[in-house]
């Protein structure tokens, strides 16, 4: 079946600028978590859906990222006013959910240039 | 806190060697998950395996193996006769069990860079 797909794959803006990064979950799955990947920093959590809960968070760096997730399937993370050290490949991952034997699967990202 | 160390930054093998990428965990749970990704160089992270805590058994796959040991608190991977197309950056990660609260984020290791030549 499809896998979990990301848009735009590359995505080149000017610094101060808004981006909104789109993520199509695979089919069924409740979670949703986006990830961000920079050469310093590693694989870092952003944030979590999961189902109506609440979203987890915790990890975004600051105000400036947020994260929507519209009728439990797409999500849109917003970055605004973007800074240079936003250049990142930003990944999302789905799972089954609560309550299921819980694997994450990944999409292939978007890679972000803040110039 | 939960940490993953994946102290292999780089690992340079030739075709048909075996390659064993380590990986040390912490954690105060007694119950956790652990797993192993791909990330070939097309950039999209593949799962490769899933390990519950309370089940130590090691697990064969074709040509990759894993040990899992609690007492030391590794989660070893192991490629018998590497091929050239395992080259790939591969990230050891730990997740808490849903139960222990917070979400069910993934805290990855650096990753190793495994690169095999012909």
């Amino acid at each position: 079946g499809a896998g979990v797909s990301q848009s735009p794959s590359n995505k080149v803006t000017e610094k101060g600028k808004d981006v909104e990064l789109r993520c199509d979950p695979i089919s069924g799955h409740t979670a949703l978590y986006w990830y961000r990947q920079s050469l310093g920093q590693g694989l870092e959590f952003l944030i979590y859906f999961q189902g109506n809960s609440a979203p987890d968070k915790s990890g975004l760096p600051s105000d400036r990222f947020s994260a929507e997730r519209t009728g439990g399937s797409v999500s849109t993370l917003t970055i605004q006013r973007t800074q240079q050290e936003d250049s990142a490949v930003y990944l999302c991952a789905s799972s089954l959910g609560a309550g299921r034997p819980d694997t994450q699967y990944f999409g292939p990202g978007t890679r972000l240039t803040v110039l | 806190a939960q940490k993953v160390t994946q102290a292999q930054t780089e690992i340079s093998v030739v075709e048909k060697e075996d390659v064993t990428l380590d990986c040390v965990y912490e954690t105060r749970d007694t119950t956790y998950y652990l797993f192993w990704y791909k990330q070939p160089p097309s950039g999209e992270l593949v799962f490769l395996i899933r390990r519950n805590s309370f089940d130590e058994q090691n697990e064969i796959s074709g040509r990759y193996s894993w040990n899992f040991q609690k007492s030391t608190s590794s989660f070893n991977f192991t490629i018998t006769a590497s091929q050239v197309v395992d080259s790939a950056v591969y990230f050891c990660a730990l997740r808490r069990p849903r139960q222990q609260g917070g979400s069910e984020k993934l805290v990855f290791g650096k990753g190793t860079k495994l690169t095999v030549n012909p």
